[in-house]
């Protein structure tokens, strides 16, 4: 079945690394993703990995991709207060038809 | 940088009367995308459209709902008779030809009372 997994909750102290994982269930995603909602507003796309790929990394962000495991994560380094959010892991399914969302992690950044 | 748009930001009824939601995607996509976030929830696929119909629709997306590209630029999203579960954040997504990567609007928050 179509399923992304999460955990719900992560805190950590500012200037800390965060890691956010995921697990997926569709082998055939060409895309994963992660995206960032602040409170009250929309769904902003933070980056994305190409399921060819074993890590990406843009500026602080770091994804590292399991396709063996279907595990996802996102390392955000030097958390600032900013981060504070919750990040949704999501996959692509059939032909780029629908995205399917895990249930978002809430970053909790303590300064 | 182009970006999806949606109107209005908080939209409040009663309950049995028909809503429309806007979105003005991104200008060059083709592929146009409804989402949902009922408060505290997953955010849900509700309908994927591509040249001016309805490729896949989720089990939610039921004769009640229906959307409609009237113009070059607006995608619209309509229920017909909205019921208190009905209130959520509804999300309207966009993506051109060359990548499957979706842009999402920011979101209108519909309240029904």
């Amino acid at each position: 079945g179509e399923d992304v997994e999460q955990s719900l909750f992560l805190s950590v102290r500012e200037g800390d690394s965060s890691v956010i994982n995921c697990t997926y269930t569709d082998s055939s995603s060409t895309y994963l993703y992660w995206y960032k909602q602040e409170p009250g507003a929309g769904l902003q796309l933070l980056t994305y990995i190409f399921s060819n790929m074993d890590m990406k990394q843009d500026q602080r962000l770091t994804v590292l991709l399991n396709k063996k495991d279907k595990h996802l994560s996102l390392r955000i380094a030097d958390t600032q207060t900013g981060d504070s959010a919750i990040y949704f892991c999501a996959e692509i399914l059939g032909g780029g038809f629908k995205t399917i969302f895990g249930a978002g992690t809430r970053l909790f950044v303590k300064a | 940088e182009p970006e999806v748009t949606q109107t209005p930001s908080h939209q409040v009824t009663q309950m049995g009367q028909e809503v429309i939601l806007r979105c003005v995607p991104i200008s060059n996509h083709l592929y146009f995308y409804w989402y949902r976030q009922i408060l505290g929830q997953k955010v849900e696929f509700l309908v994927s459209f591509y040249n001016n119909e309805i490729s896949e629709k989720s089990e939610i997306f039921d004769d009640q709902f229906s959307v409609e590209r009237p113009d070059g630029s607006n995608f619209t999203l309509k229920i017909r008779s909205t019921k208190l579960e009905d209130s959520a954040m509804y999300f309207c997504a966009s993506r051109s030809e060359s990548t499957d990567t979706q842009y999402f609007g920011p979101g209108t928050r519909l309240t029904v009372l």
